[in-house]
């Protein structure tokens, strides 16, 4: 069983170009959560979905973010119109259900964007 | 390589005892090390970091971690425990050669008991 596979591993982008994350959870997983990681910080909660469904959102900025799960394929995280700020390591974490059901979650190994 | 190991899959504690949730590690380099927490239906909390200097990191919800290098370890430690704090609780270490790669911990689910 694959763990959490995030592609591309490290991804650069010019200043208003789009940027995609993937994040293909777990087999059997249907929880997936987007973190954010700037240097010598620790992790920012982004987004919380579910299947075809966003159960949090309070951690994504306003504008140009956005993150899907769909029914089939993997989780994508988009960042339309990049800024220098967005340069960051992403994190894709996935569970089989949610935390009341006494799951834990597993994370991927991220996805490096730089913004030049 | 690098790699995080939490060697208690679940800690039970009274409210009101010490709690110690364990952690140790394998990087290259000096380590950046991290805690969070992962309340039901939530995405994590970051709690606490070591980068550099005291080695003990005194964090939020009166939670401090201890960084021993001889022992290589990072183990998350509050004076008197209470119930809200039962959750889950993953350790994370980065290196500082290598890139940004963080490995995360299995996790340790806490109960706290009233």
């Amino acid at each position: 069983n694959a763990g959490v596979m995030q592609n591309p591993r490290h991804l650069v982008r010019r200043r208003g170009q789009e940027a995609r994350l993937r994040c293909s959870p777990m087999k059997g997983h249907s929880h997936v959560y987007w973190y954010r990681q700037l240097p010598e910080e620790g992790l920012k909660f982004m987004v919380y979905l579910q299947k075809e469904n966003i159960i949090d959102e309070s951690g994504m900025p306003k504008e140009r973010f956005s993150a899907e799960f769909p029914k089939e394929g993997p989780s994508i995280l988009r960042i339309q119109q990049v800024v220098r700020g967005d340069s960051a390591a992403y994190f894709c974490a996935s569970s089989p259900n949610s935390q009341t059901g006494g799951s834990k979650a597993f994370f991927g190994q991220g996805t490096r964007l730089t913004v030049v | 390589a690098q790699s995080v190991a939490q060697p208690e899959d679940q800690v039970n504690v009274a409210e009101g005892n010490p709690l110690t949730v364990k952690c140790t590690y394998s990087v290259s380099g000096n380590p950046y090390l991290f805690w969070y927490v992962q309340y039901p239906n939530r995405g994590l909390q970051f709690l606490l970091k070591y980068i550099t200097g005291d080695n003990l990191v005194k964090g939020s919800y009166g939670f401090e971690a201890e960084f021993n290098k001889s022992q290589t370890s990072f183990h998350l430690k509050k004076p008197s425990a209470l119930v809200s704090d039962s959750a889950l609780y993953f350790c994370a270490v980065r290196g500082t050669t290598g890139g940004f790669k963080t490995i995360f911990g299995a996790g340790t689910r806490l109960f706290v008991k009233a």
